[in-house]
C-alpha cells in the first residue's frame, strides 16, 4: 500500500503557535504530498516534496523528508484560524491513496 | 480553467434507485480517480483512470458500483442499486501523470450522495 498514516489524529491549539503533523508511509516513494481539507469542500494541494529533498518551505508550511525513517512532517507556523482544517499527506505514487489526516483546530 | 467540475453537489435519492454521479477533469489531465468519504472509513480510493483506461478499481465496493471513462474529458460513477450505507460524499480527482512523474492532483467539490 502506498497510503500515508497522519499523526496525531486530532491538534488543538491557540491562534499563533505553530502545529506540526507527522506522516508515516511503508514503501519506497517518488514524492510526497500534503493536501489540506476544509469541512465539506475537497482536498486542496499544498506542498509536494520529492525523495531527494529533505525540506521544503512554502510561506507558513515547512517540509521535512526521511526517507530512512519512511516518515514526513508539515509544520504551520504561526497558526490562524482560517488554518483549522484537517491534513492529509499522500505517498504519491500511482494510487494516490490517503490515511485518516489529522484535524487541526486553530482557537482565536 | 475552472478546475474539477463535479455534478450533482447534493444528491437525495431512494433505496433501490440508480444514481450516476458526473465529473469533468481538468483539461490536459490524463490520470482521474474517485473518492468516496465517510467518517467511519475516511477518503477511500474507489478506482483510478490511466489514459481513459482503468488501471485499479480495487476500491470498488461491490458490484452495485461502476465507473466509466468515454474520454478524456468525461467520468462517471454510477451505483445500482443504491443503498443506505452508500450515503457518503463522493470526490473526483484529476491530475497530469507524466511517467514517473506524479504530480499534484485537484480535487472536485464533490456530491454528497443521501440514501434514504
Amino acid at each position: 500500500s502506498q497510503q500515508g498514516e497522519e499523526d496525531p489524529q486530532a491538534l488543538s491549539i491557540q491562534e499563533g503557535e505553530n502545529a506540526t503533523m507527522n506522516c508515516s508511509y511503508k514503501t519506497s516513494i517518488n514524492n510526497l504530498q500534503w493536501y489540506r481539507q476544509n469541512s465539506g469542500r475537497g482536498l486542496v494541494h499544498l506542498i509536494l516534496i520529492r525523495s531527494n529533498e529533505r525540506e521544503k518551505h512554502s510561506g507558513r508550511l515547512r517540509v521535512t523528508l526521511d526517507t530512512s525513517k519512511k516518515s514526513s512532517s508539515l509544520l504551520i507556523t504561526a497558526s490562524r484560524a482560517a488554518d483549522t482544517a484537517s491534513y492529509f499527506c499522500a505517498t504519491a505514487g500511482d494510487f494516490m491513496r490517503f490515511g485518516a489526516g489529522t484535524r487541526l483546530t486553530v482557537k482565536p | 480553467d475552472a478546475g474539477v467540475i463535479q455534478s450533482p453537489r447534493h444528491e437525495v435519492t431512494e433505496m433501490g434507485q440508480e444514481v450516476t454521479l458526473r465529473c469533468k477533469p481538468i483539461s490536459g489531465h490524463n490520470s482521474l480517480f474517485w473518492y468516496r468519504q465517510t467518517m467511519m472509513r475516511g477518503l477511500e480510493l474507489l478506482i483510478y483512470f490511466n489514459n481513459n483506461v482503468p488501471i485499479d478499481d480495487s476500491g470498488m465496493p461491490e458490484d452495485r458500483f461502476s465507473a466509466k471513462m468515454p474520454n478524456a474529458s468525461f467520468s462517471t460513477l454510477k451505483i445500482q442499486p443504491s443503498e443506505p450505507r452508500d450515503s457518503a460524499v463522493y470526490f473526483c480527482a484529476s491530475r497530469r501523470a507524466t511517467g514517473a512523474v506524479n504530480t499534484e492532483a485537484f480535487f472536485g467539490q464533490g456530491t454528497r450522495l443521501t440514501v434514504v
